[in-house]
């Protein structure tokens, strides 16, 4: 099994340029979850989709966070426009199912905004 | 609500000495509790997972968790530290009430000295 797989690793970008961070999950899973690791908040949760649909999105910053699944192997986070703030770790992680409770992380990418 | 108390920030052993890291948990439920590694720069690894089968949860790399609905414990140990567990350990409880989402504890950054 290949695992959660997040592209790109490592991403550079300036103040006000869209970043979009892209995640496959592990292929069965219907569960999938967007995180965002810094130092100050340690882990948060962004948003969680079950089946494709958005479940709970409290954890979105603001609205120049969306995140999309359009189907069951392809997530996007995107930031639009990002600001210096917005740099951190951002991890994805699925879950086989609404009825288990064991999530497996990507790698995650690291954000650099300039 | 669901809360986890991760009771040391930093751990400093020397190489083939114990480990234990501490985690108190707070849960209106049977909680499923977990442990996770995180490596320099990398995602994080599932460790190990208690769900009330057995006490004494066995995780990879040598690691073990014992379960204390006494004292709403679940301390990770390790009988003899090397040098590549030389990370950052989170502990997890789930969320049992439907959603299954993760509560995390602020982690514990373990050093092993040569």
């Amino acid at each position: 099994d290949a695992g959660v797989i997040q592209s790109p690793r490592h991403e550079v970008t300036e103040m006000g340029q869209e970043v979009t961070l892209r995640c496959k999950p592990i292929s069965g899973h219907n569960s999938l979850f967007w995180y965002r690791q810094t130092m100050m908040r340690g882990l948060e949760l962004l948003i969680y989709f079950n089946n494709n649909v958005p479940i709970d999105d409290s954890g979105m910053p603001e609205d120049r966070f969306s995140a999309k699944m359009p189907n069951a192997s392809f997530s996007t986070l995107k930031i639009q426009p990002s600001e210096p703030r917005d740099s951190a770790v951002y991890f994805c992680a699925s879950r086989e199912g609404a009825g288990t409770d064991t999530q497996y992380f990507g790698p995650g990418t690291r954000l650099t905004v300039l | 609500a669901q809360s986890v108390t991760q009771l040391d920030s930093h751990v400093s052993v020397s190489e083939g000495t114990p480990v234990l890291l501490r985690c108190n948990y707070s849960s209106s439920y049977s909680p499923s509790l977990f442990w996770y590694v995180q490596h320099p720069n990398k995602g994080l690894q599932l460790l190990l997972k208690y769900t009330s089968a057995a006490t004494l949860v066995k995780g990879i790399n040598g690691f073990e968790a014992e379960f204390k609905k006494s004292e709403t414990s679940f301390h990770l140990t390790k009988p003899s530290a090397h040098m590549s567990d030389a990370a950052e350990y989170f502990c997890v409880v789930s969320d049992p009430s439907g959603t299954y989402k993760y509560i995390f504890g602020t982690g514990t950054r373990l050093k092993v000295l040569a």
